[in-house]
């Protein structure tokens, strides 16, 4: 069984360019949700993806936008990028439902210039 | 809207202590608590899931409890070692709509124990 990996593990970016970030979640979960942790702070849920559709969105703009494959991996977009995104980015997967455990990739840290 | 408290921000204990984090939660609607772990840089490590119907769990030195009507959990850690030096968070899940369900995590706490 293989845990949830992220990539790249570091990225650095201009402003205003946009960055793709990827995840690969454990072995038959379903669902993929995305948090952005800033330097100090807890993570911050972005958005989850089910069945291909996001299903779930915080208090993010709609720069952040993100997929998810049939064979459940995700992509996190970001355009126009500000230099307040610089932060780690998390991805974890669980199982559908209202109580699963959710497990997390090592992260993608993300330095905007 | 959901918030989560971690108490205290940091902790320093010397090496064998036994210590107590704290975690409140300001809306008791939860399903589940997680504690993780996370090494400096790093993601996170699930280290306890507690269902909102349990009241505790125990994994090896670790073990954690739950009182949902009153919003908080604790993390007990025993007989501490330097290994165990990292920040600690909480996150409560809850519904968020449409058929989602979302973490709300703490700030941590960041331990360090002394050899």
């Amino acid at each position: 069984e293989t845990g949830v990996t992220q990539s790249p593990t570091h990225l650095i970016k201009t402003r205003g360019q946009q960055v793709t970030l990827r995840c690969s979640s454990q072995s038959g979960h379903n669902t993929v949700s995305w948090y952005q942790q800033a330097l100090g702070q807890g993570p911050q849920f972005i958005f989850q993806y089910y069945r291909e559709e996001e299903n779930g969105r915080g208090n993010f703009p709609p720069r952040f936008s993100g997929l998810q494959f049939p064979n459940y991996s995700s992509e996190l977009n970001v355009n126009a990028l500000e230099l307040d995104d610089s932060a780690l980015y998390l991805c974890a997967s669980s199982l559908a439902g209202r109580d699963t455990e959710a497990f997390f990739g090592q992260g993608t840290r993300l330095t905007v210039v | 809207k959901q918030e989560v408290t971690q108490i205290p921000a940091a902790l320093s204990v010397p090496e064998g202590e036994n210590l107590v984090l704290n975690c409140s939660f300001t809306d008791s609607a939860i399903y589940n608590l997680q504690w993780f772990r996370q090494d400096p840089g790093k993601g996170l490590t699930s280290l306890l899931l507690i269902q909102s119907s349990q009241r505790e769990q125990t994994s090896g030195r670790l073990n954690a409890s739950l009182d949902k009507s009153s919003g908080r959990s604790t993390l007990y850690i025993a007989a501490s070692q330097p290994g165990d030096s990292a920040t600690y968070l909480c996150a409560v899940r809850a519904y968020s709509g449409a058929g989602s369900y979302q973490l709300t995590f703490g700030k941590g706490t960041k331990l360090s124990v002394i050899p």
